[in-house]
């Protein structure tokens, strides 16, 4: 069975300053995608980014980026001049190629932006 | 920007009772997706929807657990006899496949259930 790990149960980072938050994943399977979504308070799930494990470039969207390491299964996420809005949940998730296939989740980092 | 809406919000029932979670999946996805995440914990997959059957489900999805797709716009998840442990934040999600052939999920609000 597939298995998402986030080590860091919370991190805490200043305002402007740039944070790493950690995932590793475990699977047999060649073919997957892997994601960060973001849970601010109000509980809804925002997708942040996603990487396809075909792709050996990393993916960037504006001030959030990836490390997809294929070979070690890891995944980090860095935020760039981190705002107070980042502020929140942030939840690693894998799967498979498959529309049917459900995603699989870390437990989570709770992010901290100090002002 | 289309998005995925969820009824009611926040929803109330007495142990043993049905409920009926209520969501609009956006208009040209194909899959679609109940999640639950119990309070402090990570989100769980439940249940995956496609061509008007169920296509994957998790261990979770016990015969107390349905869906449903009644019309061409709702998607329900139904609880036949709410336990106490059923009480979570119960997220539907819906996904379309994207040139990268990556199914992106977009997940509505959510809808609390409190069984007391």
């Amino acid at each position: 069975a597939q298995t998402v790990t986030q080590s860091q149960p919370e991190m805490s980072v200043q305002e402007a300053e740039t944070v790493t938050l950690s995932c590793t994943y475990d699977t047999s399977e060649s073919d997957y995608y892997l994601f960060w979504y973001k849970q601010p308070p109000s509980r809804q799930m925002i997708l942040v980014i996603r990487q396809e494990a075909y792709k050996q470039q990393n993916a960037t969207e504006n001030r959030f980026s990836v490390n997809f390491q294929k070979a070690a299964k890891s995944f980090s996420l860095k935020i760039s001049d981190s705002q107070l809005g980042d502020a929140a949940m942030y939840f690693c998730a894998y799967r498979t190629g498959g529309g049917a296939d459900g995603l699989t989740f870390g437990k989570g980092t709770h992010l901290i932006i100090q002002p | 920007e289309p998005e995925v809406t969820q009824t009611p919000s926040h929803q109330v029932t007495q142990m043993g009772q049905e409920v009926i979670l209520r969501c609009v999946p956006i208009s040209n996805h194909l899959y679609f997706y109940w999640y639950r995440q119990i309070l402090g914990q990570k989100v769980e997959f439940l249940v995956s929807f496609y061509n008007n059957e169920i296509s994957e489900k998790s261990e979770i999805f016990d015969d107390q657990f349905s869906v449903e797709r009644p019309d061409g716009s709702n998607f329900t998840l139904k609880i036949r006899s709410t336990k106490l442990e059923d009480s979570a934040m119960y997220f539907c999600a819906s996904s379309h496949l994207w040139t990268s052939g990556s199914y992106e999920q977009y997940f509505g609000p959510g809808t609390r259930l409190t069984v007391t």
